[in-house]
């Protein structure tokens, strides 16, 4: 069973509105991953951290935002939330040399 | 520009066949390369990883080798259950690289 924890699962809310992605692992990776997802599509990853206080930016150009206070905890916020922004969100954690693992993912709707 | 391409791109068997799914690789220099399942809108669960120094592990009925120097892996799935239908996604992570590029996926249906 992953230990890896998204919440939501499930979002719908309008436009404009602030949103923020939770991410969570009880396994003390320092390796954390977002990745964005549309339907039967390849994965996009968007913004990753070596540990804490370390956050960069991913292949895919973003307009969320992360941030990595505890190694345990790493959420993924948008400011102002737009239809375009319609997809979902999976994180991911990874020890060092080990098995990437993914949490449930969260599918969001922005209407 | 790394990249990793699977073939097929989809593909349906019948119960029972055993069928062999394809990641190809354009660098060699590659750290580990691991193989994912997904199911329709969820996340992804690891099926093996395997490291550059290895050619080959197992997993129940799932066996993935690895030939850096062809820049393949392949999947190899023995006697096909329709509970395996998902699509199966490949990851390289590279020598010099930051982060896995991941294949596009090849979507498996298993027809009983």
């Amino acid at each position: 069973e992953a230990d890896i924890y998204q919440t939501p699962r499930y979002l719908v809310i309008g436009t404009g509105k602030k949103i923020t992605l939770e991410c969570s692992q009880t396994m003390g990776h320092d390796k954390m991953y977002w990745y964005q997802q549309d339907p039967g599509m390849e994965l996009h990853l968007i913004h990753y951290s070596y540990g804490v206080n370390s956050t960069e930016k991913g292949d895919l150009s973003s307009e969320s935002t992360v941030s990595r206070i505890r190694t345990e905890h790493f959420p993924l916020t948008l400011e102002s939330a737009r239809p375009s922004h319609t997809s979902q969100y999976l994180c991911a954690s990874r020890a060092f040399e080990g098995v990437l693992t993914f949490g449930a993912g969260s599918r969001l709707t922005v209407l | 520009k790394q990249e990793v391409t699977q073939i097929p791109a989809a593909l349906s068997v019948p119960e029972g066949e055993n069928l062999v799914l394809n990641c190809s690789f354009t660098d060699s220099a590659i750290y580990n390369l691991q193989w994912f399942r997904q199911d329709p809108g969820k996340g992804l669960t690891s099926l093996l990883l395997i490291q550059s120094s290895q050619r080959e592990q197992t997993s129940g009925r799932l066996n993935a080798s690895l030939d850096k120097s062809s820049g393949r892996s392949t999947l190899y799935i023995a006697a096909s259950q329709p509970g395996d239908s998902a699509t199966y996604l490949c990851a390289v992570f590279y020598n010099y690289g930051q982060n896995f590029v991941f294949g596009p996926g090849t979507r498996l249906s298993v027809l009983p």
